[in-house]
């Protein structure tokens, strides 16, 4: 079965330090993988997509992730953070059958 | 707006009462979604729609019916409503889910509080 694991709960990061949010995949099958960001009281954002080709997928707001198969992760990382980066960030895969399966989540937490 | 809006965004309503959330989509998408985000924020798919055809029902009680009367639109009708029933529920929708680009888009949300 199809999953996501995501290692790290919460991350408190200073504004302008770089962060990276880790998430590991578990499937059998052909691997899409997502980072979604909640922002307070809001829906869900697509930040960024693996579906194939190139291991390093850039994203809105200067998120970028690396697709490792052969340690079977998807991290999120960003360079310098900003204290409107706080949010609660979601690793995604998807089954054949379109379901999104999320990972328990990370809040990154951005503190000036 | 192209959007996936969601009605009402808040909701609070007493133990056994019935409600509905209504999700509309303008993006032209076949397939729609209900997931719902518990107080601990994990996420988890509850029913999705294909072109007014249910294609997912990932063992929700039979209290909680969606119901689809064209593809822009996916309900949520939640009977004899529980206090374990308090949650977000969010409305996504995307292309069919056979394409390679099946980004999905979400609603606003609506949260659900059951007294």
């Amino acid at each position: 079965a199809q999953s996501v694991t995501q290692l790290d709960s919460q991350v408190p990061v200073f504004e302008e330090a770089p962060v990276e949010l880790r998430c590991n995949y578990s499937s059998s099958v052909s691997v899409y993988l997502f980072w979604y960001v909640q922002y307070p009281n809001q829906g869900l954002q697509l930040l960024l997509k693996y579906l194939s080709g190139s291991t390093l997928v850039k994203g809105i707001n200067g998120f970028e992730a690396e697709f490792n198969k052969s340690q079977t992760s998807f991290h999120l990382r960003k360079p310098s953070v900003h204290i409107s980066d706080t949010a609660e960030y979601f690793c995604a895969t998807q089954g054949n059958t379109g379901k999104l399966i999320f990972g328990q989540g990370t809040t990154l937490q951005v503190k000036p | 707006d192209t959007a996936v809006s969601q009605t009402p965004k808040y909701l609070v309503t007493q133990m056994g009462n019935d409600k509905s959330i209504k999700c509309e989509q303008n993006l032209g998408h076949d397939t729609m979604y209900w997931y719902k985000q518990d107080s601990k924020k994990f996420l988890k798919i509850m029913f999705s729609y294909n072109n007014k055809e249910l294609i997912i029902n990932e063992t929700v009680p039979n209290r909680f019916s969606p119901k689809s009367p064209d593809k822009a639109h996916l309900n949520l009708h939640i009977n004899s409503l529980e206090l374990g029933d308090s949650a977000v529920y969010f409305c996504a929708s995307s292309q069919s889910p056979g394409q390679t680009n099946n980004e999905q888009f979400f609603g606003p949300g609506t949260r659900l509080t059951v007294l």
